[in-house]
């Protein structure tokens, strides 16, 4: 069974720019997060699918960042416009039900210059 | 106040040696409690998971949870090279949130 995979691994990008992130859940897992780990601090939570519903978006920092999940597969996010204190890693992960172990992703690092 | 507090250490023992890992948080609602371990540029991998109070055995790991005083470890006997990683210990509500609460993680390196 293939485990939570990301895309791209690494995106060096400046200021003011765009970015997409994506996520592929492992199959049949119909929830879906996204975490950030930012230099030096804790990984955080941002937000929560279940399949294509936001379920919990309390730890979305600010209104750059959309979170989707068309069809309750594959989720991207996009960071626009990006800014210096969005560097970071971005991991997501998925479980099968609600309780259930939540499997990370390799996680996407993303530098703003 | 953080709701999870990690010392991240970096920790560096002898192969061998018996490691002991330690969080603290402040949200009396946790009560879930897991270690997480990641190797460098890899996600977090779960290792350990607890419900409520108690101790948890599996192999060389056992994890502790001691709720009245809000603080959690996990221990690793006979640590091996191969355990050098980031623990990071998470946390999670009852019936709430679903999302994580994470310490900082701990940067542990076993010396062959």
């Amino acid at each position: 069974e293939a485990g939570v995979t990301q895309f791209p691994s690494h995106s060096v990008i400046e200021k003011g720019q765009t970015v997409t992130l994506r996520c592929d859940p492992i199959s049949g897992h119909d929830n879906l997060y996204w975490y950030r780990r930012v230099m030096g601090k804790e990984i955080k939570f941002l937000l929560h699918f279940v399949k294509e519903s936001k379920q919990d978006e309390s730890g979305m920092p600010n209104n750059r960042f959309l979170a989707e999940r068309t069809g309750g597969t594959y989720s991207t996010l996009k960071v626009q416009p990006a800014e210096l204190e969005d560097s970071g890693v971005y991991f997501c992960a998925s479980s099968r039900d609600r309780g259930e172990t939540q499997y990370f992703g390799p996680g996407t690092r993303l530098l703003v210059l | 106040q953080k709701e999870v507090e990690q010392d991240p250490g970096p920790l560096s023992v002898p192969e061998g040696a018996i490691v002991s890992l330690n969080c603290t948080y402040s949200n009396s609602a946790f009560q879930y409690f897991m270690w997480y371990r990641q190797y460098s540029r890899k996600g977090p991998e779960l290792l350990m998971y607890t419900y409520s109070s108690g101790n948890k055995e599996d192999g060389r790991f056992t994890a502790q949870v001691d709720k009245s005083s809000k603080y959690i470890s996990l221990f690793i006997r006979d640590s091996q090279p191969s355990d050098s990683a980031t623990y990071l210990c998470a946390m999670l509500t009852q019936g709430g949130s679903e999302k994580l609460v994470f310490g900082k993680g701990t940067k542990l390196t076993v010396n062959p």
